[in-house]
C-alpha cells in the first residue's frame, strides 16, 4: 500500500477482555515497529520485527501483550485481560533499510484504544 | 542510556509569527541520527527530516529549518512566517547508528492562532 495501515482507527472493550490490532506496514518494508502513545509517557517503543523474527520485545510491558508478524508482512499486537492502564494509541512503523537511508520510520495513524 | 528533552509543553504564537521548538538530546554513541517528526490532529506521524551526527551543517526546507549544534547536543527546529496547518504537535527524535529503537521526546504542541 501506499503508507502504513492500522486497523481498526479506534477499539473500546472492556476490562479483562482481550484485543488485537492490526498492522499493514508499507510494502517491501522488512522491519516494523510498535510503539504506544499515552498522555504523560510519551512515545514507547514496544517491539521491534526484522522479516518475521522479533529480536527485541524488552519494550512489551508485561506479558499480557505479544505480538506476531506473518509472511514478513502483517504484525498483529494482542493484548490479554486488558486493563485501564492500557488505553493509549498503538503507533505501528516500518523501515526500508535500503532506500532513503537507515532508521527512517513511516507511521501509520495509529489504534486508540480505550478500555473501560 | 539516550534521552531526549524537550522542554516546551505547547507554544502558541500568531498567524505569521517565527518560532523555535527546541531538542536537546543525551546519548554515549559517537554516530547517531536525529529525526523530527509532526503528528496532526490526524493522528499520523509525518517524518520531516533526519541529521546524522557528522553532519553539522543547517537544513533548510521551505519555511522549516534546523540548527544542529553538537557542541551544546541541541537540535533546535524553526518555522518561519508561520501557518495555521502548522499547527501540530512536533516530536524530536534519537537513534543510535545501527540501533533499531527511536527515542522520542515528549512532544511540544504547537498552536498556531489565525
Amino acid at each position: 500500500g501506499a503508507g502504513v495501515s492500522q486497523s481498526p482507527s479506534n477499539k473500546v472493550t472492556e476490562k479483562g477482555k482481550d484485543v488485537e490490532l492490526r498492522c499493514d506496514p508499507i510494502s517491501g518494508h522488512t522491519a516494523l515497529y510498535w510503539y504506544r502513545q499515552s498522555l504523560g509517557q510519551g512515545l514507547e517503543f514496544l517491539i521491534y520485527f526484522q522479516g518475521n523474527s522479533a529480536p527485541d520485545k524488552s519494550g512489551l510491558p508485561s506479558d499480557r501483550f505479544s505480538a506476531e508478524r506473518t509472511g514478513g508482512s502483517v504484525s498483529t499486537l494482542t493484548i490479554q485481560r486488558t486493563q485501564q492502564e492500557d488505553s493509549a494509541v498503538y503507533l505501528c512503523a516500518s523501515t526500508d533499510l535500503w532506500g532513503r537511508g537507515p532508521n527512517i520510520q513511516y507511521f501509520g495513524a495509529g489504534t486508540r484504544l480505550s478500555v473501560l | 542510556a539516550q534521552k531526549v528533552t524537550q522542554a516546551q509543553t505547547e507554544i502558541s504564537v500568531v498567524e505569521k509569527e517565527d518560532v523555535t521548538l527546541d531538542c536537546v538530546y543525551e546519548t554515549r554513541d559517537t554516530t547517531y541520527y536525529l529525526f523530527w517528526y509532526k503528528q496532526p490532529p490526524s493522528g499520523e506521524l509525518v517524518f520531516l527530516i533526519r541529521r546524522n551526527s557528522f553532519d553539522e551543517q543547517n537544513e533548510i526546507s521551505g519555511r522549516y529549518s534546523w540548527n544542529f549544534q553538537k557542541s551544546t547536543s541541541s537540535f533546535n527546529f524553526t518555522i518561519t512566517a508561520s501557518q495555521v496547518v502548522d499547527s501540530a504537535v512536533y516530536f524530536c527524535a534519537l537513534s543510535g547508528a545501527g540501533s533499531y529503537q527511536l527515542t522520542f521526546g515528549k512532544g511540544t504542541k504547537l498552536s498556531v492562532i489565525p
